[in-house]
């Protein structure tokens, strides 16, 4: 009930190519889905997030797509760049409840080619 | 705005040993969470603070614990060192826990020999 299911484990995206990352997440009782950025020697950074109650969000390059009766979310990053190359996590949360719990996926690899 | 800090950035120790890493959230966060991370396991919910209170805890052996200062600052300490405690521990600061954005420290990366 508390997994968070991420794939690819590893991507390899030519410049100007599209990313795409795939969650999928159990509890329905997770309203708070988070993508985190993360460099090596870094700390996870926000990236995007989106709430069960849109079925997409954009922001730039980046765009988060929610399917609630999937129980599915996905990231996608247009124009890849070099400079995107790094970890990418999807996450869940029960947001409503003021926990400061974050469910992450394993993550992904993501080399952009220039 | 100064971020989140944590020290010591890296740390070596032996087995049976115990540890204490630091964190110091960004200024006005209340909430602290408390995150390991390694290869195989991924990034895993250890605990979180919030106005000096252990609001949740995840599932880790008592050995992992914290606690959090009237200031906001944390700690968390690992007792009994075990080899396989070799990780990243990061720490995550939030305005109070609930729907706000989580703004993670550099982490401390501890090796266990």
């Amino acid at each position: 009930q508390q997994q968070v299911k991420q794939s690819p484990q590893s991507l390899i995206v030519q410049k100007g190519g599209i990313s795409i990352i795939n969650c999928a997440y159990e509890n329905t009782a997770f309203d708070y889905f988070p993508w985190y950025q993360q460099f090596p020697g870094k700390g996870p950074a926000l990236l995007i997030a989106i709430r069960p109650d849109v079925s997409e969000k954009k922001e730039g390059r980046f765009t988060i797509s929610f399917n609630k009766s999937a129980k599915q979310f996905s990231l996608h990053i247009m124009d890849s760049q070099p400079g995107d190359s790094a970890t990418y996590f999807c996450a869940a949360s029960r947001g409503s409840s003021n926990t400061g719990k974050l469910i992450f996926g394993q993550g992904t690899t993501l080399q952009v080619k220039p | 705005k100064a971020g989140v800090t944590q020290t010591p950035r890296y740390l070596i120790k032996t087995r049976g040993q115990q540890v204490t890493l630091s964190c110091s959230p960004i200024s006005g966060h209340r909430s602290v969470s408390w995150y390991q991370q390694t290869p195989g396991q991924g990034l895993q919910f250890l605990f979180e603070y919030f106005s000096e209170t252990q609001r949740n805890k995840g599932n880790f052996p008592g050995r992992f614990s914290g606690r959090q200062f009237s200031n906001s600052r944390s700690e968390m300490n690992v007792s009994t060192l075990e080899l396989g405690d070799s990780a990243l521990y990061l720490c995550a600061s939030s305005l109070d826990g609930g729907e706000g954005e989580q703004f993670f420290g550099p982490g401390t990366r501890l090796t266990v020999l």
